[in-house]
């Protein structure tokens, strides 16, 4: 069964410096991961996804996320954040056996302060 | 919300009435998912569609029913709602890229939500 750990609840970070939320899996296969971020009463919208390739994804927004298949690790990060960054952020993962849906942690707030 | 809506969007309702919650799809995407949301719990799956007349229970199906009749509804419906199904849904969908073998790289694509109420 593959299943997706997020450490923090909540994350605060100050204006301007850079942000990493956290994000662990466990998955039969090579992994197929995403990060999802949510604002307050929105759907959840996509921000990017590692399949293969390079281990550093670059997606929307300025965020990125650093896989690392030793530590079963997928880490967002932004080198500056924004005010506007504030919100809920999840990880999800699916594995490679078949179409299976994804797998989401439970999620962390994140919060900029100005 | 990439052409996906969900109705209605607020329901308020006593336990033990049956609910219906619709998502309405224009993209055309082969798959379709139903999850709750709630505090603590992140996004749990309730059931999924793989085609028109296709589903599957996910994490969270007891006391849910689902039924897809053509490519873009999808329906979930609470038998009799309880108080511990209020919560927050909501409908996404994904699709597969040409070629085959690659529905694992799809990203879903998530519709606003329906906030149920059961008192």
């Amino acid at each position: 069964a593959q299943s997706v750990a997020q450490p923090e609840d909540q994350v605060n970070v100050a204006e301007g410096n850079p942000l990493t939320v956290k994000c662990t899996y466990s998955v039969s296969g090579n992994p197929y991961l995403f990060w999802y971020v949510q604002y307050p009463n929105r759907g959840l919208q996509f921000l990017l996804k590692y399949i293969t390739g390079d281990n550093l994804v670059k997606g929307s927004y300025g965020f990125e996320a650093e896989f690392n298949k030793s530590q079963t690790s997928f880490h967002l990060k932004k080198p500056s954040a924004l005010v506007s960054d504030s919100a809920l952020y999840f990880c999800a993962v699916r594995g490679s056996a078949g179409n299976t849906p994804l797998v989401f942690g439970k999620g962390t707030r994140l919060s900029v302060i100005a | 919300d990439a052409g996906i809506t969900q109705s209605p969007r607020h329901k308020v309702t006593e336990t033990g009435t049956p609910v219906t919650l619709r998502c309405h799809q224009t993209e055309n995407h082969r798959y379709m998912y139903w999850y709750r949301q709630d505090p603590g719990h992140g996004l749990r799956l309730i059931h999924y569609s793989y085609g028109v007349k296709d589903t599957d229970k996910g994490e969270v199906s007891d006391g849910y029913s689902v039924s897809r009749s053509k490519t873009e509804d999808f329906l979930l419906t609470l038998e009799s709602a309880t108080s511990s199904q209020t919560s927050v849904y909501f409908c996404a969908i994904s699709d597969a890229r040409p070629g085959g073998g690659v529905e694992a790289y799809n990203e879903q694509f998530f519709g606003p939500g329906t906030r149920l109420t059961v008192l």
